[in-house]
């Protein structure tokens, strides 16, 4: 049974503040590791799709890194703002196939 | 509007009803997901299919069955449902493993 972790579970934080969020994912068979951002009446939106260890990703103010040896994913936000609130996902991808397995999602809101 | 598009959004149906969901794309994406959401457990995976055909079913009861006329479209047909399959129910493509999946907005479904 393949298990994605999210801590944490959610994030309550002010606008300004940077703040992380951590994916585990099993380290062994990997293909590739997925973050989306999922505002509430909308639809999942894909951010990073990573694949090397070692990889770092950066759109805007959010970035993510990604370590395959020990089976973690970070994702970062600098300066967080009202609009940032959503729940974050990260999805693993095996060697072999091509459907992903999602974490739970952290759930962040930002607050003016 | 992502390029994913499902209806109807919202539907509910008895326990002895029949249904569909539909799910269209015309991104030129060749794999087809059905994903279920319920209520505080993360996106689970249903069904796969690439180029039309089904290449993962993650032990769906058969109340649940999809179809896939072309690499376009994706239908789920509900029958005999019980309340417990009351969820959002979420249609994504991808062109292949290395990209992020587009996500519709989803069906939200309640069976009473």
């Amino acid at each position: 049974i393949l298990n994605v972790e999210q801590s944490p579970q959610s994030l309550h934080v002010q606008e300004g503040d940077s703040t992380n969020f951590t994916c585990s994912f099993p380290s062994s068979n990997f293909y590739a590791l997925h973050w989306y951002r999922w505002e509430t009446a909308k639809s999942p939106e894909a951010l990073f799709v990573m694949t090397l260890n070692g990889d770092e990703k950066k759109k805007g103010r959010i970035s993510a890194t990604l370590n395959t040896k020990e089976g973690y994913s970070y994702l970062y936000i600098k300066g967080s703002q009202p609009e940032d609130s959503a729940t974050y996902l990260c999805a693993f991808v095996m060697e072999y196939g091509n459907k992903l397995v999602f974490g739970a999602g952290t759930i962040l809101r930002v607050k003016s | 509007e992502t390029g994913v598009t499902q209806t109807p959004r919202h539907l509910v149906m008895g326990m002895t009803n029949k249904k569909s969901l539909k799910c269209e794309q015309h991104l030129g994406h060749n794999a087809m997901y059905w994903y279920k959401q319920s209520a505080k457990k993360p996106l689970e995976l249903m069904f796969v299919y690439n180029f039309k055909e089904q290449t993962e079913n993650n032990s769906v009861p058969s109340r649940f069955s999809p179809e896939c006329p072309n690499s376009s479209h994706l239908f789920l047909h509900l029958h005999t449902l019980q309340p417990e399959d009351s969820a959002l129910y979420l249609c994504a493509s991808s062109r292949d493993r290395e990209g992020g999946y587009t996500f519709g907005s989803g069906t939200r479904l309640t069976v009473v």
